[in-house]
């Protein structure tokens, strides 16, 4: 079945470290996006990728970092710069032709400061 | 001020009620107009996708939209409790700004039976 995997679901990080959430699709889409989502806040984009070896940074890109070396893969680095990591964070992808505009998310990580 | 206003809830109804979900936004950029249903600790998946203004309707959900007014709204018939989630607004430019959603801040329905 095509879609987009996350993971892992939980993770927990201690203060000054980096963590990296892994996100994979088989849906052969160009783009990719990571999201944030804090309670009473919606979905706000941290980094895009519309190609291979090409992205920009979205909303909220401070303290984060993105990878696109593969089509199916689009790693986000949480940095210690990251003041608030705690949150949801959501992966999604879409096809990229100019009508359709339509994302496919994943299940999405829940990242923890302890 | 976000570009992007929906109203937050928490919304609870009985079973069977219609229920009306609502945004407005400020940028008369957007083109496209979607809806996403969330349920707790899962990704959002799209339930309704709108190009410009005009209504659609897809079993008992209708989507309208109303580029005039900047205002968007979700129509829930013969609401169930299965449709108990949070829902999301999301707009987006089109052209090179495909896939680049600005989401509402959710709307969290409860029906009950």
């Amino acid at each position: 079945d095509g879609g987009i995997t996350q993971s892992p679901k939980y993770l927990f990080r201690k203060e000054g470290q980096n963590v990296t959430l892994s996100c994979e699709q088989n849906l052969n889409h160009d783009a990719m996006y990571w999201y944030r989502q804090d309670p009473g806040q919606g979905l706000r984009l941290i980094y895009y990728s519309q190609i291979v070896n090409d992205f920009q940074k979205g909303d909220i890109a401070e303290g984060y970092s993105v990878s696109r070396e593969k089509k199916e893969s689009f790693p986000l680095t949480v940095t210690s710069a990251q003041k608030n990591p705690t949150a949801f964070y959501l992966c999604a992808s879409t096809s990229r032709g100019t009508m359709n505009t339509e994302a496919f998310f994943g299940q999405g990580t829940r990242l923890t400061v302890v | 001020q976000k570009e992007v206003e929906q109203d937050p809830g928490p919304l609870s109804v009985p079973e069977g009620a219609i229920v009306s979900l609502n945004c407005t936004y400020s940028n008369s950029a957007f083109q496209y107009f979607m809806w996403y249903r969330q349920y707790s600790r899962k990704g959002p998946e799209l339930l309704m996708y709108t190009y410009s203004s005009g209504n659609k309707e897809d079993g008992r959900f209708t989507a309208q939209v109303d580029k005039s007014s900047k205002y968007i709204s979700l129509f829930i018939r013969d609401s169930q409790p299965s449709d108990s989630a949070t829902y999301l607004c999301a707009m987006s430019k089109g052209g090179t700004s495909y896939g680049k959603l600005t989401f509402g801040q959710g709307t969290i329905l409860t029906v009950h039976p």
